[in-house]
């Protein structure tokens, strides 16, 4: 595996339902992000993690739940998800260097429908 | 919060015409990225701009850093059928040293008519 990957590419769930997905990054990034994209609107940061410490959480609802194992795995974990929490999940890593510009690359999605 | 306004929202052009996109921001970015997307896959990189006034090529492509730090745009030379997607630009304001995650504009449509 390179890059950046995902799983699971999609996933259906009901309101009651708790899922997870799970980002692995293979680049030796130090720092991992969640992002949602919704159909008409910008991609939203929803969590930063710097050397598997969360720095940002963005206003996000406590029925998500991130977990940064190490710098290599990301998760989210997901209950009672309401219907308009269906969108697309991306999960991004950088490189952070001291006093330098870091880049970020993403993976496929998740593709999440909540019923 | 930062916000960034990309237009146009969308473009219907012929092959082989030139395309242009920007982005502009009411606050200062320290670093500007333009990602593409394709339906069903995650952004993936096209240019990163660190340096305020930067002019960067990749093949086609061409993205230049403004040098107020306030705006960027994207060039696409002679457009070819695997251009159409969606673009976005999108900025971090942090200096550096540490992670920050990323401001993105709502994305410009191409779409190639044969």
């Amino acid at each position: 595996e390179t890059g950046v990957t995902q799983t699971p590419r999609h996933l259906v769930m009901g309101m009651t339902n708790k899922k997870s997905l799970k980002c692995e990054q293979h680049l030796g990034h130090n720092a991992m992000y969640w992002y949602k994209q919704s159909a008409k609107k910008p991609l939203e940061l929803m969590f930063v993690y710097n050397f598997k410490e969360q720095t940002e959480n963005n206003s996000v609802p406590s029925r998500f739940s991130p977990e940064c194992p190490n710098s290599s795995h990301l998760f989210l974990h997901l209950h009672t998800l309401q219907p308009e929490d269906s969108a697309l999940y991306l999960c991004a890593s950088s490189q952070v260097l001291a006093g330098g510009p870091e880049t970020q690359y993403f993976g496929p999605g998740t593709r999440l429908l909540v019923l | 919060g930062q916000q960034l306004n990309q237009s146009p929202q969308s473009m219907f052009i012929q092959e082989g015409e030139d395309v242009s996109m920007n982005c502009t921001s009411s606050s200062i970015f320290n670093t500007w990225l333009w990602y593409k997307q394709d339906p069903g896959e995650g952004p993936v990189l096209l240019i990163a701009l660190y340096k305020a006034g930067e002019l960067t090529s990749n093949g086609r492509l061409t993205a230049q850093f403004g040098i107020t730090r306030k705006d960027s745009f994207l060039n696409i030379s002679a457009s070819i059928p695997s251009d159409v997607g969606i673009y976005f630009c999108a900025g971090t304001g942090m200096e550096g040293g540490g992670a920050d995650g990323l401001t993105f504009g709502k994305g410009t449509h191409l779409i190639i008519q044969p």
